[in-house]
């Protein structure tokens, strides 16, 4: 019921195409899901965020998509670049306002 | 404005000794995060602080492991006994409300290798 979990693990898209990274959770009383963005050899870095009243927020080249019925949000990037090129950790936070991870996706984008 | 802090950056020890993680939040932050990362087992929540005060212990994995907060701008993670497994990546983060409410600024990290 804590799980939160993310796939792919890994994935690899060209230049300019549209990379997605999706998480699916259990709990229902998650109230807020953000991405993290990590480079390596530096810490996650809060990337966009929603709650599920919403169901899409848009952020530059990032989109998140929410369906609260499914119990799954996905990360959207559009365009992507050699510079998105990093590990991305969805997250969900419970009642306790703590946040459970998921297991990470490394991306590749292919110039 | 300085991020979060956290030295030393690499630490390579042999089993059995003494290693102390350090960690500055930022300023003015009042909730502190020790987290763990290994390719195994992905983030890890250790502990965390609020107002200075340990919160939530349940992740750290055995008594081996120690944390505190002697006060707002400084932290230690501590373990005692050190042995192989304890090899990761060990991240601070601060945030500046109570609980996770609000967004986590992580530090850089200090990679452990114990041999």
């Amino acid at each position: 019921q804590q799980q939160v979990k993310q796939s792919p693990q890994s994935l690899i898209v060209q230049k300019g195409g549209i990379s997605i990274i999706n998480c699916a959770y259990e709990n229902t009383a998650f109230d807020y899901f953000p991405w993290y963005q990590q480079f390596p050899g530096k810490g996650p870095a809060l990337l966009i965020a929603i709650r599920p009243d919403v169901s899409e927020k848009k952020e530059g080249r990032f989109t998140i998509s929410f369906n609260k019925s499914a119990k799954q949000f996905s990360l959207h990037i559009m365009d992507s670049q050699p510079g998105d090129s990093a590990t991305y950790f969805c997250a969900a936070r419970d009642s306790n306002y703590q946040l459970i991870w998921g297991a990470g996706t490394k991306l590749i984008i292919k110039p | 404005d300085a991020g979060v802090i956290q030295s030393p950056r690499h630490e390579v020890t042999e089993m059995g000794q003494e290693v102390t993680l350090r960690c500055k939040p930022i300023s003015g932050h009042n909730s502190l995060f020790w987290y763990r990362q290994t390719m195994m087992r992905g983030l890890e929540l250790l502990i965390y602080f609020n107002n200075n005060v340990p919160i939530d212990d349940s992740g750290m994995p055995e008594d081996r492991f120690s944390a505190k907060m002697p006060n707002a701008s400084f932290s230690t993670l501590k373990i005692q006994p050190s042995e192989p497994r304890d090899s990761a990546v060990y991240f601070c983060a601060s945030s500046l409300t109570s609980g996770t409410t609000g967004e986590l600024f992580f530090g850089e990290g200090s990679r452990l290798t114990v041999l």
